[in-house]
């Protein structure tokens, strides 16, 4: 099983502040490249998925990927405590998505 | 639309029951997966069916069977429920394999 790592926080940042979230990825193969938000008790939803190297906008989040170094990471600016949730990142590998366990991020006001 | 419907939302199952967890889809995907989901394992791949018609093993399939009884639905099946089997159950249906999965709202079950 290929593995997808970020790390589990938790993030806390100041309303309106920039969090920036990581994920690495050990399967080179892989092409497709998600962003799932869970809040607790919640089930995760899909906030972005970026394919090529670069930035993908979406609104407050950008997506950022590079193959080359097996990174993708997630952007989200003027954060909001509605933010606070458990972001999931998830590659595909082979037949279904593998995901990561997930950043904590908390939004303090 | 509903998206994807999972019955029940809640179940306690004793030591050796059986149950089966439903699953449906409202979006005409042809992929749809069972994960499961413990505190600090992340979620996990129990099974898959790539479309109508087939069903194949994830990362984590002792214990369990599924059923794909047709595009829409997608069943998972516990024959002798243990208490490792505690967990919460999300079925994902997506367009095609690697593509953008949607959850159901997740079943929680416990065994006791």
């Amino acid at each position: 099983q290929k593995e997808v790592e970020q790390n589990s926080g938790p993030l806390s940042v100041p309303e309106g502040a920039i969090a920036s979230l990581n994920c690495t990825y050990s399967d080179r193969g892989s092409q497709s490249f998600f962003w799932y938000r869970q809040y607790s008790g919640k089930s995760p939803e899909l906030i972005m998925f970026i394919y090529s190297n670069g930035d993908k906008e979406d609104g407050r989040f950008t997506a950022q990927l590079n193959k080359a170094s097996q990174y993708v990471s997630l952007l989200i600016r003027d954060s909001q405590p509605s933010d606070s949730a458990t972001y999931l990142c998830a590659v595909n590998q082979g037949y279904a998505l593998n995901f990561g366990k997930g950043t904590s991020l908390l939004v303090t006001p | 639309n509903a998206g994807v419907t999972q019955t029940p939302k809640f179940q306690v199952l004793k030591t050796g029951q059986s149950m089966t967890l439903q699953c449906a889809q409202d979006m005409n995907h042809n992929s749809m997966y069972w994960y499961r989901q413990d505190p600090g394992m992340g979620l996990r791949l129990i099974y898959y069916s790539a479309s109508e018609g087939t069903t194949d093993k994830g990362e984590v399939p002792n214990g369990y069977n599924v059923s794909r009884l047709n595009k829409r639905e997608f069943s998972l099946r516990l024959e002798s429920a243990a208490p490792s089997q505690t967990s919460v159950y999300f079925c994902a249906s997506s367009e095609q394999l690697n593509t953008e999965a949607f959850f159901g709202q997740g079943t929680r079950l416990t065994v006791v």
